[in-house]
């Protein structure tokens, strides 16, 4: 059974701090991983998409890695704003069915 | 292009009432997942339908909840006979496919409170 864990379950950083956010997962025979990010209250809003046989993928400041033998993957988030605020998902795709397993999030908080 | 639409917002029911949560997927998509997520805890997945077929159902409670995505119209997640362990947020997703590169595209949820 895949489980996905995120650690630290919270934050904080100041403004225009570089900073990773952790995630991994216990099988690594995986479809593809998916970064979210969620505001409160608020659905899903998809970051990245990373494919089984890919190593990083970037869009704008962020970038995410995946290392699929040692069951890992880290969002990078560079020079980071208050504005990033927000719980940041990891979710694992197996391919059975496209169902995700999602971690419980890193809420991350920027400071001004 | 309109994202996941998911109505209502907010649902609040009496226990034993029947609640009925509607998503209408993305343009083009015809694969629906449904996910759950309670309080202080990470998103579930509940069940996956595409057009009037249920794929795969094995995270859904047996008893009380059905699910359905038929030809026309949106996909329904109905609860009957609510608890107030059903109070959640449901989420809905929708692709276009199934292939390594199609991601996920969530709606807003709605928030189910059981009085």
């Amino acid at each position: 059974k895949q489980e996905v864990t995120q650690i630290p379950a919270a934050l904080s950083v100041p403004e225009g701090e570089n900073l990773v956010l952790n995630c991994s997962f216990t099988d690594s025979a995986i479809y593809n991983l998916q970064w979210f990010r969620q505001d409160p209250g608020k659905g899903l809003t998809s970051l990245l998409l990373i494919q089984s046989s890919q190593r990083e993928q970037t869009s704008g400041r962020l970038n995410a890695s995946l290392d699929k033998s040692s069951g890992r993957s880290t969002l990078y988030i560079a020079a980071s704003q208050p504005g990033d605020s927000a719980t940041y998902l990891c979710a694992v795709n197996t391919g059975a069915n496209s169902k995700l397993t999602f971690g419980k999030g890193i809420t991350l908080s920027v400071r001004p | 292009n309109a994202g996941v639409m998911q109505n209502p917002r907010h649902l609040v029911r009496r226990r034993g009432q029947e609640a009925r949560l509607r998503c209408s997927p993305m343009k083009g998509h015809s694969h629906v997942y449904w996910y759950r997520q309670l309080p202080e805890e990470g998103l579930k997945f509940m069940v996956y339908l595409q057009k009037e077929n249920i794929i795969d159902e094995s995270g859904m409670p047996k008893e009380r909840f059905s699910a359905e995505f038929p030809k026309e119209g949106p996909s329904i997640l109905r609860i009957q006979q609510v608890v107030r362990g059903d109070s959640a947020a449901y989420f809905c997703a929708s692709s276009p496919g199934t292939g390594w590169n199609q991601p996920q595209h969530f709606g807003d949820g709605t928030r189910l409170s059981i009085l």
